[in-house]
């Protein structure tokens, strides 16, 4: 099983609905991400978490809002979302960079599958 | 800027023979971390093999083994005694020590033949 959780796996909504996407993980890692992924795509970074603070947001619409409520959990909030927006959703953690310590991957989940209808 | 790059889009190969896919990066900085992902038809991203920039010896994990070759820029995926499993999306990902965003190279879909 991996040690990184996403709930729902699969999500099917409407342009008008709000929803949410929940990511947890219990290794003591202190960055958490959340990554769009296209079939045959590559993961496309959206946020980046560092000690439950926002530190990276790729310029993402604000139809997309994260949350980290504590040092286990990260959420996505949608709302109004686009059908252009159905695509995977990886959460992945690990531990935060440090000098010299590029050596740390990322561990992921199993992603949720959302549809926009 | 970091940048990596995986030119072969499919590949296949017969049941039991080794493949090996391609991976070439770009960055500025002396210490980096290359990673090689599965990414099976479920979705979910699996850690194959890490290599360190400073390491000397090519990393191995089972029939995995990475070719890295640091003046050449490359770090390229062995798997040895291919298997119907292996069939799956393979992504070559570079971390830096600045900022700590794992980049991913464009994948190779991988098939296996029996």
């Amino acid at each position: 099983d991996t040690e990184v959780t996403q709930t729902p796996k699969h999500l099917v909504m409407g342009m008008t609905n709000k929803k949410s996407l929940k990511c947890e993980q219990h290794m003591g890692h202190r960055a958490m991400y959340w990554y769009k992924q296209k079939a045959k795509k590559p993961p496309e970074l959206m946020f980046v978490y560092s000690y439950e603070k926002l530190s990276i947001n790729e310029s993402v619409p604000s139809r997309f809002s994260p949350e980290c409520p504590n040092s286990s959990l990260l959420n996505l909030h949608l709302h109004a979302l686009q059908p252009e927006d159905s695509a995977l959703y990886l959460c992945a953690s690990s531990q935060v960079i440090r000098p010299g310590g590029a050596h740390y991957g990322y561990t992921f989940g199993s992603g949720t599958r959302l549809t926009v209808v | 800027a970091q940048k990596i790059t995986q030119t072969q889009p499919g590949m296949f190969v017969q049941e039991k023979e080794a493949v090996t896919l391609d991976c070439t990066y770009d960055t500025s900085d002396p210490s980096y971390g290359l990673f090689w992902y599965k990414q099976p038809s479920s979705g979910e991203m699996i850690f194959l093999i890490y290599q360190g920039s400073y390491d000397q010896q090519n990393a191995t994990e089972g029939r995995y083994s990475l070719n890295f070759q640091k003046a050449r820029k490359s770090a390229n995926l062995v798997i040895s005694a291919s298997q119907l499993g292996d069939s799956a999306m393979y992504f070559c990902a570079m971390r830096e020590r600045e900022g700590g965003k794992l980049i991913f190279g464009q994948g190779t879909e991988l098939s296996v033949k029996p």
